[in-house]
């Protein structure tokens, strides 16, 4: 079947400006997040969803950043007045959390978006 | 805190050597563990995780990893390095919430 998709692949902008990315995950699975890399480093967390729960946002490093999710289907991270520093690629990820929900399931990726910030 | 360190920013092995990437990390609890590799262009792919049981665990494309708990260590390995295993590697730590906190990654570099 098909995995979690992401668009744009690559997004270009202007500082100041705002930017929207688009996760779809994989047909299934509850669970969403969302994780940034920036050059040379490894994944920080930004935002789970998961069902209808309230979102965990603490990994938004401002209130530059947001994110909504349909249900489960659809989400988009949006980051407002773009800055330099938030050039990087932005991952999706999804799982199917068990029924207890106990996170013994698999986050699969997708390929992301590399945002840069001119 | 919680956190996952990758003490191997870069290693180099030549083809048909034997590899080994570390992980360590600092939990209250014991953590899932997992390992994922990133091709350049391309996605993260998991390689192997561990939840509980047997501490030798088997994944995709020949590798295996050991949790040990009394090093507080997640150690990726593979007996005999091919080119297409260059790449990066990454270690990952989560637990039952499900947010996963990663290592800064190992780039691995293979030569002829």
């Amino acid at each position: 079947g098909a995995g979690v998709s992401q668009s744009p692949s690559n997004k270009v902008t202007e500082k100041g400006k705002d930017v929207e990315l688009r996760c779809d995950p994989i047909s299934g699975h509850t669970a969403l997040y969302w994780y940034r890399q920036r050059l040379g480093q490894g994944l920080e967390f930004l935002i789970y969803f998961q069902g209808n729960s309230a979102p965990d946002k603490s990994g938004l490093p401002s209130d530059r950043f947001s994110a909504e999710r349909t249900g489960e289907s659809v989400s988009t991270l949006t980051i407002q007045r773009t800055q330099q520093e938030d050039s990087a690629v932005y991952l999706c990820a999804s799982s199917l959390r068990t029924t207890s929900g106990a996170s013994t399931d698999t986050q699969y990726f997708g390929p992301g978006t590399r945002l840069t910030v001119l | 805190a919680q956190s996952v360190t990758q003490p191997d920013i870069h290693i180099t092995v030549s083809e048909g050597a034997s590899l080994e990437l570390r992980c360590n990390y600092s939990y209250g609890a014991t953590p899932y563990l997992f390992w994922y590799v990133q091709s350049p262009g391309q996605g993260l792919q998991l390689l192997l995780k561990y939840f509980s049981g047997d501490t030798l665990v088997q994944g995709i494309k020949g590798f295996e990893a050991e949790f040990k708990r009394s090093q507080s260590s997640f150690n990726l390995r593979k007996p005999s390095v091919h080119w297409s295993d260059a790449a990066e590697y990454f270690c990952a730590g989560g637990t039952s919430y499900g947010k996963l906190t990663f290592g800064q990654g190992t780039i691995l570099t293979v030569h002829p």
